[in-house]
Formats: structure tokens, sequence, C-alpha cells
């Protein structure tokens, strides 16, 4: 069974360094989404790309964070300079289309800034 | 946007109850609701789901309905078992093709 695939697992970094995460979605699925999830709380969208372009990414802190997806494939996200607030897990999750389509998610990347 | 709310945030049932989470909408435009379940330090994994165009659903054990009127669906776990504790997240849909989650149901299913 295809799933979404995302690295590192894990990843401590101190505060106002950068890190980055990979996605690289099921084939064929041309929607790809980023979600932050803070222990406890359901997850929040970051940033959602159809192929290429972003679609929203109203709720994106843009003055840290940035996504891309340049050949409508896989993505990355990064945060410069991450802060103490920003431990959360960073899941990606992938579908076929917008059109009432099921979202499948990756396994998620952990973040610990210390 | 849409805003979704999910009760209980915590459930406790004896093995061979069952469980029932509710969710409510704000968008009436939203067409799309997923359930997904969640094991600690694991992925969500989606368990069923519903369309606008449907009240209920049901597969096996598990089943979703939909009231798009009041704007509320609810998960309903028949004859639970301890594999089924886990985080349960619903989701809706919109216009906006956002799919925005509730903040999770903590089941726990006591033997």
């Amino acid at each position: 069974e295809a799933e979404v695939a995302q690295s590192p697992r894990y990843k401590i970094t101190e505060k106002s360094q950068a890190v980055a995460f990979w996605c690289d979605p099921i084939s064929g699925h041309a929607t790809l989404y980023w979600y932050r999830q803070i222990l406890g709380q359901g997850p929040e969208l970051l940033v959602q790309f159809q192929d290429e372009s972003v679609v929203d990414d109203s709720q994106l802190p843009k003055d840290r964070f940035s996504a891309e997806r340049l050949k409508g494939v896989d993505s990355t996200l990064k945060i410069q300079p991450a802060e103490l607030g920003d431990s959360a897990m960073y899941l990606c999750a992938s579908s076929l289309g917008t059109a009432g389509n099921t979202i499948y998610f990756g396994e998620g990347s952990w973040l610990t800034v210390v | 946007g849409e805003n979704v709310e999910q009760h209980p945030s915590t459930l406790s049932v004896q093995e061979g109850d069952s469980a029932v989470i509710k969710c409510t909408y704000s968008d009436s435009a939203s067409n799309y609701f997923p359930w997904y379940k969640q094991e600690l330090g694991k992925r969500p994994q989606l368990i069923i789901d519903i369309r606008s165009n449907v009240g209920e659903k049901k597969d096996q054990r598990i089943a979703v309905t939909l009231n798009k009127t009041a704007k509320h669906f609810s998960l309903h776990i028949t004859e639970t078992q301890p594999e089924d504790s886990a985080v349960y997240f619903c989701a809706a849909r919109g216009l906006g093709q956002n799919f925005v989650f509730g903040p999770g149901t903590r089941l726990s299913v006591l033997p």
C-alpha cells in the first residue's frame, strides 16, 4: 500500500537554528498538505498545495516558515529561526485532488526545540 | 472560515459497550466529513467518512451519522474493544477545500 513518506521522523534543534522537513506524497496525488499538531490537539493546516501552487497558506507564520513544492511532487517545509513554541509534530498529507477526496497522512516529523 | 467542535474531550467505556462522539461544524457548505483514529505517536488514519448527500454510513462496528440541518455528525462504535482505545478526530471540508479538524476525543476502553 502506497504511503506518504516523511523525514526526519525526529528532530531536536536549538532555538534560533534552522530546520527542514521533507515529504513525498503518494504517487499521483496532486494535493499536498502540511499540518502542525501540538500534543493533545487536532492537526492545524499550515499550507496546502495543488500541484506546485500554493492554495492556502493563511495560517503559515511567514516570518519564519516557508514551504515549497517546486516540481509538484515532493515538498519541503522550513523553519528559520526555530522558536520554543514550534515544538510539535509536523504532518504531511496528500490527496488525489480537492473535490471530496480522502487525505492520507504520513508518519509525521516530531520537532523539539530546546 | 470553518470551525469544528468535538465532544466529549475524553470518554471512558467498558469493553463491549458503545461509544459515541459528536462533532458540530459551522460552514453549511461543508460537504465531506471524515473520522480519523490516532494511536499514540502514530499518524492519523482514516476509519470512516461520509459525504453530505448521505445520512448514515456503516462499516462493521463503526457508523457515522450526519444531520445537515443541525450541522452535526457523530461517530458510533459498538461492541468496543481495548484496541479501540485511541484519540479520534473528526474533520469537515468546505468550499475552501481545506480540512478543518476537531480538537479530538481520547477514548479509553476499559477491560
